[in-house]
C-alpha cells in the first residue's frame, strides 16, 4: 500500500523559509519520482518541480528557481521541499506527489500561510 | 512551454447527463504524457486518465479519456453525484509537468 504523509500546517513570517516533508510508505523514496506541486486559495494546481525519471536531479519550475530546493533522504524514505523568501503570495497548500509523468499517488497536503 | 487551457471554466448539469470536458494545448502533447484529475474541496487530487485515455485503478468506466495532439477531451457518460468536482489536465514534456487551469463540473 502506497502512501505519502506530509508534514502539518506551517505558519511563517516574510522572508522567512518553510521546510515541509513526506514520508512515503510501500515503496522506497529512490524507487519512485517525487514532485512538488502547490494550489494556492481558490486557485488551481500549480507545479513547483521534481526529480525528472530520466535523471537523478530535482528540476525546478522556472518561477520558483533560487528559492527552492527539493531533498530526499533515504535513510528513511522521507523527500523535503525548502522554499524560502517567503512572500504573502506562497500562501498555499502544498503536496507532494509520485509518478514518472503522470501523479499516481498524493500527499494529504501540507497548509502553509505567510502572514506577518 | 506548453500551456494547456481548459473549458469551459464551469459545466452546470444535473445528474444522469453526460459531461465533456476539454483541454487544448498550446502545441503538441504526446499522448503518453497526458493525464485527468478529479479534486474534491479539501482533498488531494485523484489520478483518473494517463495516457490520454487509460483509466487509473479504481476509476468507473463512465470515465473516459480521448484525443492527440493539441485537443484531448474528459467525458463523464452518465454524471453521479460524486462526480461533481473541479477536473484538470496535466501534460509531461521536456522535463516539466503543466496543469490546465481546471474546469469546475456543478450541480444544474
Amino acid at each position: 500500500q502506497v502512501q505519502l504523509v506530509q508534514s502539518g500546517a506551517e505558519v511563517k513570517k516574510p522572508g522567512a523559509s518553510v521546510k515541509v516533508s513526506c514520508k512515503v510508505s510501500g515503496y522506497t523514496v529512490t524507487e519512485v519520482s517525487m514532485h512538488w506541486v502547490r494550489q494556492a486559495p481558490g486557485k488551481g494546481l500549480e507545479w513547483m518541480g521534481g526529480f525528472d525519471p530520466e535523471d537523478t536531479e530535482a528540476i525546478y519550475e522556472q518561477k520558483f528557481q533560487g528559492r527552492v530546493t527539493m531533498t530526499e533522504d533515504t535513510s528513511t524514505d522521507t523527500a523535503y521541499m525548502e522554499l524560502s523568501s517567503l512572500r504573502s503570495e506562497d500562501t498555499a497548500v502544498y503536496y507532494c506527489a509520485i509518478g514518472r509523468y503522470n501523479f499516481d499517488y498524493w500527499g494529504q497536503g501540507t497548509l502553509v500561510t505567510v502572514s506577518a | 512551454e506548453i500551456v494547456l487551457t481548459q473549458s469551459p471554466g464551469t459545466l452546470s448539469l444535473s445528474p444522469g447527463e453526460r459531461a465533456t470536458l476539454s483541454c487544448r494545448a498550446s502545441q503538441s502533447v504526446s499522448s503518453s504524457y497526458l493525464a485527468w484529475y478529479q479534486q474534491k474541496p479539501g482533498q488531494a487530487p485523484r489520478l483518473l486518465i494517463y495516457g490520454a485515455s487509460s483509466r487509473a485503478t479504481g476509476i468507473p468506466d463512465r470515465f473516459s479519456g480521448s484525443g492527440s495532439g493539441t485537443d484531448f477531451t474528459l467525458t463523464i457518460s452518465r454524471l453521479e453525484p460524486e462526480d461533481f468536482a473541479v477536473y484538470y489536465c496535466q501534460q509531461y514534456g521536456s522535463s516539466r509537468v503543466g496543469f490546465g487551469q481546471g474546469t469546475k463540473v456543478e450541480i444544474k
